[in-house]
């Protein structure tokens, strides 16, 4: 019953680092999202998608960059790290059923960039 | 386009009174519907989901919400609050346009706190 699995869950970088943040998932969804969320803004969706070997833009992407090989893993990528990308990232799917399709979440990665 | 507006960041009950936590949607099409639940430190669960069936929609833990399209509301209610009901609440709306599955635009959360 693994779900959704974010790895790491906790990251300390200094600016102009990279690194990737991985999300797994067992649940077959073709649909997974990621999400950025800072205090008292809500969820900002980053990128997302709809199966192996097609992504798109959300409403935040500038300075993340994503990939999609299988339907199980989808990682987001910081190329230079910047103070602004502070922040909890995470990852969601979606069964392809439709909007109407509830998504289902990680627990989330802490960034903290200095 | 579409966007969520929560009324009031922090919302402070009483255990045992109501609780009543107000979401607002803004949409160019007929709207799917959602309240999350997010405990400290952990991910966002479904409390529960409008999808045009009915206009109560009964979720998990005695939580409902009732959709109204001439008010363009989705508030989440529950009679009796607990002290495990403490957490940060979402409101998020998507369309079946795109076959919904360019995701999620939420509110900026409102704050659940409980005091005994």
């Amino acid at each position: 019953n693994a779900g959704v699995t974010q790895t790491p869950k906790f990251r300390i970088l200094k600016i102009g680092q990279s690194m990737t943040l991985q999300c797994a998932q067992d649940m077959n969804h073709n649909y997974m999202y990621w999400y950025r969320q800072d205090p008292g803004m809500g969820l900002k969706l980053i990128y997302y998608s709809v199966g192996a070997g097609i992504t798109d833009k959300g409403e935040v992407p500038n300075g993340y960059n994503v990939s999609r090989s299988t339907t199980e893993d989808f990682p987001l990528r910081l190329e230079l790290a910047a103070p602004s990308q502070t922040s909890v990232y995470f990852c969601a799917t979606q069964n392809a059923g439709g909007g109407n399709q509830p998504q289902h979440f990680g627990d989330g990665t802490r960034l903290s960039i200095l | 386009a579409q966007s969520v507006t929560q009324l009031g960041s922090h919302v402070s009950v009483s255990e045992g009174a109501l609780v009543l936590l107000r979401c607002n949607y803004s949409s160019s099409v007929p709207p799917y519907l959602f309240w999350y639940v997010q405990y400290p430190n952990q991910g966002l669960q479904l409390l529960l989901k409008y999808t045009s069936a009915a206009t109560l929609v009964k979720g998990i833990n005695g939580f409902e919400a009732e959709f109204k399209k001439s008010e363009t509301s989705f508030h989440l209610t529950k009679p009796s609050a607990h002290m495990s009901d403490a957490a940060e609440y979402f409101c998020a709306v998507t369309s079946y346009s795109g076959g919904g599955a360019d995701g999620l635009t939420f509110g900026k959360g409102t704050h659940l706190i409980i005091q005994p």
